[in-house]
């Protein structure tokens, strides 16, 4: 299975300051395609996973722009520009290139 | 819009099977994508459990394939989880999900207890 590894495993961030997430997998994740298999989720409190980024960079519907995913072929990067009281919760990077998709462990934002 | 809705027993005895029904509103199973069901444990570990896709094929989690089976109802826009011979490292928060560009939707969880 590809491994996903998150950094830090948590994090406290003042509000209006902007904060990074930091994900690496044991392989590639660039397909032959041209496209990267990491996705982004964020859990809130009380709530279910939601999709934040897919294929590396690419924003999902609905999701503030303050949000942006970038990366290479094994590590990657989820920045969040001035942090909110919403972005509250628990991140998580995942791939979809092989089976079994895998997630990180997951890094918990709070607010300072 | 797209919506599941996770159902069934929060309590489980060890070794007994673990039922859950997601249905499934604002799109057809048969359309397309795939129809999946995740695993959250306690401290917050995520593991992908398998899918049914718009045909009826499954792909399973080959940790867990021995002991799981996902099937479906078409004609109530539903689908299913089967898991055998459970025991307490089965407690977990249970989601049903679509696997779109990543995983769009998601139900709201069945949190599930595996306890004598």
């Amino acid at each position: 299975d590809i491994v996903m590894t998150q950094a830090p495993l948590s994090v406290s961030v003042t509000p209006g300051e902007s904060a990074s997430i930091s994900c690496r997998s044991s392989k590639s994740l660039l397909h032959s395609n041209g496209i990267t298999y990491v996705y982004w989720y964020l859990q809130k409190p009380g709530k279910s996973p939601q999709l934040l980024i897919y294929r590396m960079s690419n924003l999902a519907s609905g999701v503030p722009d303050r949000f942006s995913g970038s990366g290479s072929e094994t590590d990657f990067t989820l920045k969040i520009s001035r942090v909110e009281a919403e972005d509250v919760g628990i991140y998580y990077c995942g791939q979809l290139l092989e089976n079994p998709p895998t997630f990180g462990a997951g890094t918990k934002l709070e607010l300072k | 819009e797209v919506q599941l809705q996770e159902s069934g027993p929060g309590l489980v005895k060890p070794s007994q099977s673990l039922s859950l029904t997601c249905s499934v509103t604002g799109y057809s199973i048969t359309s397309s994508y795939r129809w999946n069901w995740i695993r959250k444990f306690p401290g917050n570990k995520l593991e992908w459990m398998g899918y049914i896709n718009s045909a009826g094929s499954t792909n399973y989690n080959p940790s867990l394939k021995s002991r799981i089976s996902i099937t479906r109802d078409t004609s109530k826009n539903q689908f299913f989880l089967q898991v055998n011979s459970v025991t307490t490292e089965d407690t977990a928060t249970y989601y049903c999900a679509r696997l779109g560009r990543g995983v769009d939707y998601w139900g709201q969880g069945v949190m599930v207890t595996v306890s004598s």
